[in-house]
């Protein structure tokens, strides 16, 4: 079991571009959520997705987007890339009816300059 | 609305003895869940320990336990015979069912010397 893998592990984008990143959820895991992790600060939640839709979503502005596929991957995009976008982005699986346990990818580390 | 309060930026303990980090929480659920959730710098967050606040049992793993003070809204973990590879970013979160995300608190960085 890979448990939850996120792609890039790093990247790097100008100011105003648009960002895609990934995540595989952990095997039998169909919930996946979302965590912006600024620099010295503590995860802040995105959004949550379940069943290729959008269940939750945090204080965050409709420049951040989601998808969910039939596989239960998930993307995450952000477009108007801001300075202040830059942060370590953290992917998140659990199982939707099973415990409350989340298992956490290693994240992807955004840049923006 | 859930809030998640750790009041220590860094701590630091020797190697083989005892350390206690605070967290203190606030929230109107009745049901809910607390973690301790360890980062070392590879980034991957840890389930390091978990607590249902329906328990009135302090949860136990190992060399990690937990101070759960329900009227207090305290939790904190105690790491006993500190090893080396306990350095790491440690960040405790709050969980409902009703709101089905986790709250972190923003952090204690525990230092670990031989």
């Amino acid at each position: 079991d890979a448990g939850v893998t996120q792609s890039p592990t790093h990247l790097i984008k100008t100011r105003g571009q648009q960002v895609t990143l990934r995540c595989s959820p952990k095997s039998g895991h169909d919930t996946v959520s979302w965590y912006q992790q600024a620099l010295g600060q503590g995860p802040q939640f995105i959004f949550q997705y379940y069943e290729e839709e959008e269940r939750q979503r945090g204080n965050f502005p409709d420049r951040f987007s989601g998808h969910q596929f039939p596989n239960y991957s998930s993307e995450l995009n952000v477009n108007a890339l801001l300075l202040g976008d830059s942060a370590l982005y953290l992917c998140a699986s659990s199982l939707r009816d099973g415990n409350t346990e989340a298992f956490f990818g290693q994240g992807t580390r955004l840049t923006v300059v | 609305a859930q809030t998640v309060t750790q009041s220590q930026p860094e701590m630091s303990v020797q190697e083989a003895e005892t350390v206690t980090l605070s967290c203190t929480y606030d929230t109107s659920e009745s049901d809910y869940y607390l973690f301790w959730y360890k980062q070392p710098p590879s980034r991957q967050m840890i389930l390091v320990i978990r607590q249902e606040a329906y328990k009135q049992q302090n949860a136990t793993e190992n060399r990690f336990s937990v101070n759960f003070q329900k009227a207090a809204k305290s939790f904190s973990l105690k790491i006993s015979d500190s090893q080396l590879g306990d350095a790491a970013m440690y960040f405790c979160a709050s969980f409902s069912y009703n709101t089905d995300k986790l709250i972190f608190g923003t952090g204690t960085r525990l230092q670990v010397f031989p």
